[in-house]
C-alpha cells in the first residue's frame, strides 16, 4: 500500500538531547513537509522540500534541521536549541504538479515528549 | 499573508443533528481552500477542497462546504451527525502565489463532539 510512514509513534527525550524523527513516503511525491501541532494552535510549518537536496525554512524552523538526500525520505532533527519541543509532529507530501490545488497527504504523526 | 479563522474551538451536537463548522479566511488573491479531519493521535485526512470550480463542494463522509466570496467564508456542513464524526476539523488556505509551491495556512481547529 502506498502511503507515508512516520517513526517512532512515541518518542521521549531528555533535555539537551538531539532526536531524529523519520518520515518515509512511497507515493513518488516530490514535495515533503514537516508540521508541528500544539493544542489550540493548529498546524505550523517547520520545513519543506520541493525536490531532492533542497529544502526551505517554514514559519518555525529555529531549533530544527532536516535533510532530503532521497526523494522518499525527509527526516527531521529536533535539536537541543529547540526550547519547547514537546509536541505532535506531522509529516506530509504531495505531487508538485497542480501545486496550489493538490492535496497534501499526511503521515500518522510522532508524539515527542521531553522529560 | 493569508489567514484562517475557525470560530469555536469546540462544537457539540446530538447524533442526527446538523453539523456546522465555521471557517473564514483572508486572502488577497482567489483562494484555494481545504477542510481536513483528524482523529485522535492520527494524521490529517482531506475531507474536501475548493479550487475555483463549483462553489458548493461535496466531500467524503457526507460533508460539504460552500465557498462564499462576499462573506470570505467556507463553512463545513453535514445534514445528520454520526457518532463516528467526532474528531477535530481543520480549515486551511493555500498560500503559494507564483512561487510554484503550496503552503497551507491552517486554522486552529474545531473539535466536534457528538452525543447519543
Amino acid at each position: 500500500d502506498g502511503g507515508i510512514t512516520q517513526s517512532p509513534k512515541y518518542l521521549f527525550r531528555k533535555e539537551g538531547q538531539n532526536v531524529t524523527l523519520s518520515c518515509e513516503q512511497n507515493l513518488n511525491h516530490d514535495a515533503m513537509y514537516w508540521y508541528r501541532q500544539d493544542p489550540g494552535q493548529g498546524l505550523r510549518l517547520i520545513y519543506y522540500s520541493q525536490i531532492v537536496n533542497d529544502f526551505q525554512k517554514g514559519d518555525i524552523a529555529e531549533g530544527y534541521s532536516v535533510s532530503r538526500e532521497k526523494k522518499e525520505s525527509f527526516p527531521l532533527t529536533v535539536t537541543s536549541a529547540q526550547k519547547n519541543p514537546t509536541a505532535f509532529y506531522l509529516c506530509a507530501s504531495k505531487w508538485q504538479t497542480g501545486t496550489e490545488t493538490g492535496e497534501q497527504f499526511f503521515g500518522p504523526g510522532t508524539r515527542l515528549t521531553v522529560l | 499573508a493569508q489567514s484562517v479563522t475557525q470560530l469555536g474551538s469546540h462544537v457539540s451536537v446530538s447524533e442526527g443533528a446538523l453539523v456546522l463548522l465555521r471557517c473564514n479566511y483572508s486572502s488577497s488573491v482567489p483562494p484555494y481552500l481545504f477542510w481536513y479531519v483528524q482523529y485522535p493521535n492520527q494524521g490529517l485526512q482531506l475531507l474536501l477542497k475548493y479550487t475555483s470550480a463549483a462553489t458548493l463542494v461535496k466531500g467524503i463522509n457526507g460533508f460539504e462546504a460552500e465557498f462564499k466570496k462576499s462573506e470570505t467564508s467556507f463553512h463545513l456542513t453535514k445534514p445528520s451527525a454520526h457518532m463516528s464524526d467526532a474528531a477535530e476539523y481543520f480549515c486551511a488556505v493555500s498560500e503559494g502565489g507564483n512561487t510554484g509551491f503550496q503552503k497551507l495556512v491552517f486554522g486552529t481547529g474545531t473539535r466536534l463532539l457528538v452525543s447519543p
